[in-house]
């Protein structure tokens, strides 16, 4: 699987749009991007996924760019409870759901 | 709540005693996962089974380590002769196999240990 670079942390205020990057360089044709974050205490939690085109779910919008060789995960509006690890991974997609590669990711804090 | 439950949340040991965790999957769910997080780092795959079959193990899983999910629900991971090093948060996550390309995985709230 492709290996991904997040920042290590980000602040966003209550209410505005969290943006967070993610660069997959050296993404395969057949990789696609996936995106969970942890609250603290938790285990992991699914948000979104895509291939090529822009996905957009009730949690988030996922912005992959023209040539995949980076996404941007968009929480519209975040609030207190966004405040969370946010891992960006890439694998292929297959019928046999492969274990997960989790990098550090970004610690995003959601600031009142 | 995911629907994945984890016996014990929390199990503190000493050194060189042997511990086991438990974890209940989604009910429907065929495909079941282990994972090992240390502070400040992602998760890390362990192992993983499709019903009762254990499919992959990382090179993580040393020899002190086994998991079994004998009737394909439930599963168990012990380690035996604990190391301070295996103290870590033991996530179980499950996700159901089917026709479709893709089932996301669903974690539970994890076992932390703690080895003195």
């Amino acid at each position: 699987d492709a290996k991904t670079t997040q920042p290590p942390s980000m602040d966003c205020a209550e209410g505005r749009a969290a943006n967070l990057p993610c660069n997959h360089s050296t993404i395969s044709g057949n990789e696609y991007v996936y995106w969970y974050r942890q609250i603290h205490s938790q285990g992991p939690q699914y948000i979104i996924h895509g291939l090529k085109n822009n996905e957009t779910n009730e949690m988030a919008s996922l912005i992959i760019t023209e040539d995949r060789k980076s996404s941007t995960l968009i929480l519209p509006h975040a609030t207190l409870r966004d405040t969370a690890v946010y891992y960006c991974i890439v694998r292929v997609e297959s019928p046999g759901n492969t274990p997960l590669v989790f990098g550090k990711g970004t610690r995003l804090s959601v600031i009142a | 709540d995911t629907g994945v439950s984890q016996d014990p949340r929390h199990k503190i040991t000493k050194r060189g005693q042997n511990v086991t965790f438990r974890c209940d999957p989604i009910s429907e769910h065929n495909r079941l996962y282990w994972y090992r997080q240390t502070l400040g780092q992602g998760p890390e795959f362990l192992t993983y089974f499709q019903n009762e079959a254990q499919l992959e193990k990382s090179r993580l899983l040393s020899d002190r380590f086994s998991a079994e999910r004998p009737k394909g629900s439930f599963s168990t991971l012990e380690i035996q002769r604990t190391e301070q090093g295996d103290s870590a948060m033991y996530l179980c996550a499950s996700s159901l196999r089917g026709v479709s390309s893709y089932n996301e995985q669903f974690f539970g709230p994890g076992t932390r240990l703690t080895v003195l």
